[in-house]
């Protein structure tokens, strides 16, 4: 049974459009975060939920908004797509954000972005 | 602020001990984790220290100075399999963010 998954695993669009990516863990996990890998691999936070709150919510673009309807899914909408959003997006969940043992996040297979 | 500084590549041979180390500035420290990334695959977790000291997991070791800011993983009897990245995190405790290394690749060669 796959922990966290994410759909889709590749995405390929023109610039200017809008897309989705979904997200959803079955760990029964209280906080899901959305992260953005670049080319150079650099992992990097973008927004946090916990319990369908935003807890976390870094300096990203506001055409960047996630959704969380459920504790067990989070998805990313991203509009009017740029180049620059080409990169490695990946879903993750954690039991505990408040500083434990328990907060070791579980990351997703990732939607490798591509915009044309 | 924070910053976190590790080698970008590293190279062994099958068998060898390989030692990845991790050095970090933050304002307010609330643990440490390293996670193994292969080439289009998602990072996984690793290890987890929070206390000065050294927490063994099979083959692989990591060591904590919380003083020295500093971080080292241990990987013995290297395999093939283990050339991947390898991240270091360091949580904030006034945030909880999770803040990722640029991590160090490693090749194993036969």
């Amino acid at each position: 049974d796959t922990a966290v998954s994410q759909t889709p695993k590749y995405l390929v669009t023109q610039m200017g459009n809008d897309k989705s990516i979904k997200c959803e863990q079955n760990l029964g996990h209280d906080t899901m975060y959305w992260y953005k890998q670049d080319s150079k691999k650099f992992l990097k936070i973008m927004f946090s939920y916990n319990n369908k709150e935003l807890i976390i919510n870094e300096t990203v673009p506001n055409r960047f908004s996630p959704k969380s309807p459920d504790k067990a899914h989070l998805n990313l909408h991203i509009n009017s797509l740029e180049l620059g959003d080409s990169a490695v997006y990946f879903c993750a969940s954690s039991q505990d954000p408040r500083g434990s043992r328990a907060d070791t996040q579980y990351f997703g297979p990732g939607t490798r972005l591509t915009v044309l | 602020g924070q910053n976190i500084d590790q080698p970008t590549e590293m190279t062994a041979t099958e068998g060898a001990i390989v030692q990845i180390n991790c050095t970090y500035q933050t304002s307010g420290f609330n643990g440490l984790f390293w996670y193994q990334q292969h080439a289009g695959e998602a990072p996984t977790f690793l290890s987890y220290n929070v206390l000065d000291g050294l927490e063994e997991k099979g083959r692989f070791s990591s060591f904590l100075s919380r003083s020295k800011g500093y971080s080292y993983l241990l990987l013995k009897e290297l395999q093939m399999k283990d050339s991947a990245s390898y991240l270091c995190a360091v949580r904030d405790r006034n945030t909880d963010k999770l803040i990722f290394g640029t991590g160090t690749r490693l090749q194993v060669f036969p």
